[in-house]
Formats: C-alpha cells, structure tokens, sequence
C-alpha cells in the first residue's frame, strides 16, 4: 500500500469546515484513498473512501486531485464530537485486508 | 446502520487464566477481524475469518486463537493470558470497508 503523510495536529473552530490534508504522492490507479478516525478510547470509524471522483456521504465529503495525489477531507460543520485521531490510507480493495493505520492527524475542535 | 458489538468494554484478568472475547456483526459480513491497538505499536492484525470455520493467521497470532461457528460471531481466545497481552482489542466486519466494535480494554494482572 502506498504511503500517505497527514499533519500530526490541527485544530478547528466549531460549526466551521474542518479541512484535513494527506498527500499520497506514490498512490497507483487501483488504490482507493480511505478515511476512518478514531475518538479517544473507542473503536476507529469508516468515514468515506475515493478512487478519482469527489465523494460525499452524511459525514463528510471527500476531494480527489486530479493526478490523485493527495486529497482533502472536509467536515462541513464541525462539532466538538468531531475531536479525534484522523486516519488516510490508500490500499488496493481485494479479497479481507487488514488495516494499518499510520500516525494520522490529531483535530481538535475547539468551542 | 452496521453494528458490531463487543463482549465487555473493560476486562481484568489473571496470569494463566483462558480469556474469551467475543464479537458479534449484523450485516451479514463474509470478513472479520481481530485486531489490538498499543500506544506507539498502532493497529496489529491477529487473526482474520473469511468465512465460517475459516480462519487466517495475522501478523501476531502467537498465544491466541480464533474460533468462527456462525457467520455474526468472531470469538479471539487467549489460551493462557499473560501480562503482554494487556491491551485494547478490537474487532471488525466487513470487506471494502471494516467496521469496528467499540474495543474491549484488557488488563491482565
């Protein structure tokens, strides 16, 4: 899987767009971008993943560059539940993978 | 919404005691997971079920087992616990996105 490198801290206004970067410079056609978090001590949660196009769901939405490589998670409006660590992988979809999670981006969202 | 519930959220157990851990999914997921997560060592892949009574060794399998009966439930057993598997264990269901339980906290005394 190719490698991706996030900010390790942001923070962010509540009720503004929390915007969160990842570059993944060496990403390959069929690598999908993927975005889960983590709020301190429970499970990590799937947000959202892309191949090329934008992508938007109930969470948040997705943006792609072009050349894929890199790519923005937004939070349209960002509440204090949203304090967590944010993880972008990009990994090829084949048959039961296992994740890895690199350090990721730690967002606070302040009120 | 996909649910994947876990046994116990905190677990205190002995030197040498068998632990059980169990995970149950609703969606029907071909795929699950069991992971545990240790400051600065990340997310480790233990075990892994791609079917019932089909089971694959991860990339820490050794002092655990994996049993799969029914395809909601993934149970993770620790033959005889010691205190380096005091950790947060988690389980996940799915294929092209895994969906994780809340993570049973274990300390082993």
């Amino acid at each position: 899987d190719a490698k991706t490198t996030q900010p390790p801290s942001m923070d962010c206004a509540e009720g503004r767009a929390a915007n969160l970067p990842c570059n993944h410079s060496t990403i390959s056609g069929n690598e999908y971008v993927y975005w889960y978090r983590q709020i301190h001590s429970q499970g990590p949660q799937y947000i959202i993943h892309g191949l090329k196009n934008n992508e938007t769901n109930e969470m948040a939405s997705l943006i792609i560059t072009e050349d894929r490589k890199s790519s923005t998670l937004i939070l349209p409006h960002a509440t204090l539940r949203d304090t967590a660590v944010y993880y972008c992988i990009v990994r090829i979809i084949q048959g039961a993978q296992k994740l890895v999670f690199g350090q990721g981006t730690r967002l606070t969202i302040n009120p | 919404d996909v649910k994947v519930t876990q046994s116990s959220r905190y677990l205190v157990k002995r030197t040498g005691e068998k632990v059980f851990l169990e995970c149950v999914q609703d969606m029907d997921h071909e795929n699950m997971f069991w992971y545990r997560q240790d400051p600065g060592l990340g997310l480790r892949l233990i075990y892994f079920s791609y079917d019932v009574k089909m089971k694959e060794k991860g990339d820490i399998p050794e002092g655990y087992s994996v049993s799969r009966e029914k395809k909601e439930r993934f149970s993770l057993i620790l033959e005889s616990a010691s205190t380096n598997q005091t950790s947060m264990y988690l389980c996940a269901s799915g294929v092209y996105e895994q969906y994780f339980g809340p993570g049973t906290r274990l300390t082993v005394t």
